[in-house]
């Protein structure tokens, strides 16, 4: 299976700063790579897929890169709602699917 | 509108069994394959189970292999996971979730998700 390693685990933002998470892959998954944000109590919600597409109606601020091994998402200006847990999810190799394990953004 | 509803969960003692349903609307289920994803309480996500549109692919995490049974009913639009020997370590919010709108194989990202339903294994 392909493991999926997410960095950081947590850390702390302020409103308006611009974060980067970071996802790296056991192996090569070309850009099979999605995203995802959760709030507590709520089902995950699809940001970006294919490394880079932004899903409809997430806003601008959030975007994806990277390919092979390496990822990162980015939010460019924290927003007050942003304040959540982040996902990566690779897609190349099934069974299975596999999870990064998170990275929780706090309030500074 | 994509909806997809769970329903099945509960206290359950270990070794003993549950089977969860998912409802599906809003979209024609049996052009898409369906999936599990198990999120323990307090912990990130774990992908359980897939079926392709017509049954002819499953797989299944490793966690669950040979204790887990994925099925699915086009004529109800419903998507079932029976769960057998249960494990403390199954307690979990259990989600049933769909791929991408223009379709695909089972391998994909979701991008519609349920609610989830709880599943706690207690004696």
């Amino acid at each position: 299976a392909i493991r999926m390693t997410q960095s950081p685990s947590s850390f702390s933002a302020s409103t308006g700063d611009r974060v980067t998470i970071t996802c790296r892959a056991s192996q090569g998954i070309s850009s099979y790579l999605a995203w995802y944000q959760q709030k507590p109590g709520k089902a995950p919600k699809l940001l970006i897929y294919a490394a880079s597409t932004l899903q409809s109606g997430v806003p601008s601020r959030f975007s994806g890169s990277g390919s092979g091994t390496d990822f990162t998402l980015t939010i460019s200006c924290l927003q007050s709602e942003d304040f959540a847990t982040y996902y990566c999810q690779q897609y190349y190799s099934y069974p299975p699917l596999t999870f990064g394990g998170g990275t929780k953004v706090e309030i500074k | 509108e994509v909806q997809l509803v769970e329903s099945g969960g509960g206290l359950v003692q270990p070794g003993r069994s549950l089977r969860l349903s998912c409802a599906a609307s809003g979209f024609t289920f049996d052009d898409y394959a369906m999936h599990w994803v198990r999120q323990a309480p307090g912990k990130g996500l774990e992908w359980v189970s897939g079926i392709s549109w017509n049954s002819g692919s499953i797989g299944y995490a490793d966690s669950v292999k040979g204790r887990f049974t994925i099925s699915r009913d086009n004529a109800k639009n419903s998507l079932y996971l029976q769960m057998n020997s249960l494990r403390a370590e199954d307690t979990a919010l259990y989600y049933c979730a769909k791929g991408p709108d223009y379709g695909g194989n089972s391998a994909e990202y979701f991008q519609h998700w349920g609610q989830g339903t709880l599943v706690t294994v207690s004696s």
